[in-house]
């Protein structure tokens, strides 16, 4: 059964520093995995989406990575800005044989930059 | 320029009160999603409509009804709500299954 885990739960860092957000899951078989980030009161915003074919996606500030034989993806934010504050939150669809299985979704990192 | 809307934004009512939430894309999305957010902000899927067509189907009390009249609209509509159905809903669509997903702003329904 695929588990999707974010740790930590909650990050705090100064503005300028380079961070990763962590998003390990259990099973390797996935289609592909969706980086999201929510404001509070918002909805999800997607920030970057892997296919499972794929090793890393780049926009902006934001790089996402993905390695399937560790299970893990990592989304690296460079020089973090009180802008960035917010939950990021991971999402993968499983693969079942040659078909889509079921979607999973990380509980969330909750980040703060402050100034 | 709205790309999923959803309509309303916050939702007060009674327990046992049937209401419905509505759902809008104008992406020319062929698959629809409702979700819930939980106070602990745990999300779950709840539903999929693929081209009008359930195709998912989570483990949710049958008092929770989709309805998708076109493919640009998926509404939910609940019977006899419950104090347990405090949360808040998500519409998002996506060009096909297990593509990127876009998401509405949420509905926060409390139930009084």
């Amino acid at each position: 059964k695929q588990e999707v885990t974010q740790i930590p739960a909650a990050l705090s860092v100064p503005e300028g520093e380079n961070l990763v957000l962590n998003c390990s899951f259990t099973d390797s078989a996935i289609y592909n995995l969706q980086w999201f980030r929510q404001d509070p009161g918002k909805g999800l915003t997607s920030l970057l989406l892997i296919q499972s074919s794929q090793r890393e996606q780049t926009s902006g500030r934001l790089n996402a990575s993905l390695d399937k034989s560790s299970g893990r993806s990592t989304l690296y934010i460079a020089a973090s800005q009180p802008g960035d504050s917010a939950t990021y939150l991971c999402a993968l669809w499983a693969r079942r044989g040659s078909t889509l299985g079921r979607l999973y979704f990380g509980r969330g990192t909750q980040l703060t930059v402050w100034p | 320029d709205t790309a999923v809307s959803q309509t309303p934004k916050y939702l007060v009512t009674q327990m046992g009160n049937d209401k419905s939430i509505k759902c809008e894309q104008n992406l020319g999305h062929d698959t629809m999603y409702w979700y819930k957010q939980d106070s602990k902000k745990f999300l779950k899927i709840m539903f999929s409509y693929n081209n009008k067509e359930l195709i998912i189907n989570e483990t949710v009390p049958n008092r929770f009804s989709p309805k998708s009249p076109d493919k640009a609209h998926l509404n939910l509509h609940i019977n006899s709500l419950e104090l347990g159905d405090s949360a808040v809903y998500f519409c998002a669509s996506s060009q096909d299954r297990g593509n990127e997903q876009f998401f509405g702003p949420g509905t926060r329904l409390t139930v009084l």
